[in-house]
């Protein structure tokens, strides 16, 4: 199964871009690349997926490598609701796709 | 529409009594897993289902069963309760679509004494 890494944590200013990297070198051409991000007390919650093509929706953006072994993440404008824990994973198609693992993912903090 | 919903929200074992840890869905999602999530921790795999009747081990299955009877439900069995199983328990349903994204619960907060 492919694996995903991510740093431990990050630190971001308030209304600042933020960008969170994700390296994923084991990829498999059919697996499709998730974020998730989890608010403390929460259980995790959706923010944005792509297979190849950058992608934008109401909250974040992603902006995918050329050679899919890389991802980042981008909350174009940090608020302090968006401290949590971020999390990169991958899904592939088949019964592999009910099979989803979570790594420790990224805690973002945002200062005022 | 509910979505996934767990219950109980909070449990208090003592060490070697089994429970069962409740998870529903209405969206008619193939897929279902359960995932633990120690403090300050991210969230590990225990077992998963692909459909109704097909259950399999994830990244720490000891000391855990589960069963799928039905598309709906996906329940966690404790069969004897030790006190390395406190944690937080998250219940996931998701189509078997790897685009379509996995919806979570609330969360189940154990602690065994």
């Amino acid at each position: 199964d492919a694996k995903t890494t991510q740093p431990n944590s990050m630190e971001s200013n308030e209304e600042e871009p933020v960008h969170l990297p994700c390296n994923h070198s084991t990829i498999s051409g059919t697996d499709y690349i998730h974020w998730y991000r989890q608010l403390p007390s929460q259980g995790p919650e959706y923010v944005i997926h792509g297979l190849t093509s950058n992608v934008n929706n109401r909250m974040a953006s992603l902006a995918i490598a050329e050679d899919r072994k890389s991802s980042t993440l981008i909350l174009h404008r940090a608020t302090l609701r968006d401290a949590a824990v971020y999390y990169c994973i991958l899904r592939d198609v088949g019964t592999n796709a009910g099979k989803s693992t979570f790594g420790d993912g990224t805690t973002l903090t945002v200062k005022p | 529409n509910a979505g996934v919903t767990q219950t109980p929200k909070f449990q208090v074992l003592k060490t070697g009594q089994s429970m069962t840890l409740q998870c529903a869905q209405d969206m008619n999602h193939e897929y279902m897993s359960w995932y633990r999530q120690d403090p300050g921790m991210g969230l590990r795999l225990i077992h998963y289902s692909v459909g109704a009747g097909i259950t399999d081990q994830g990244e720490v299955p000891n000391g855990y069963n589960v069963s799928r009877s039905t598309t709906e439900d996906f329940p966690l069995r404790l069969l004897s309760a030790a006190p390395s199983q406190t944690s937080v328990y998250f219940c996931a349903s998701s189509s078997r679509q790897p685009n379509e994204k996995l919806f979570f619960g609330s969360g189940t907060q154990l602690s065994v004494l």
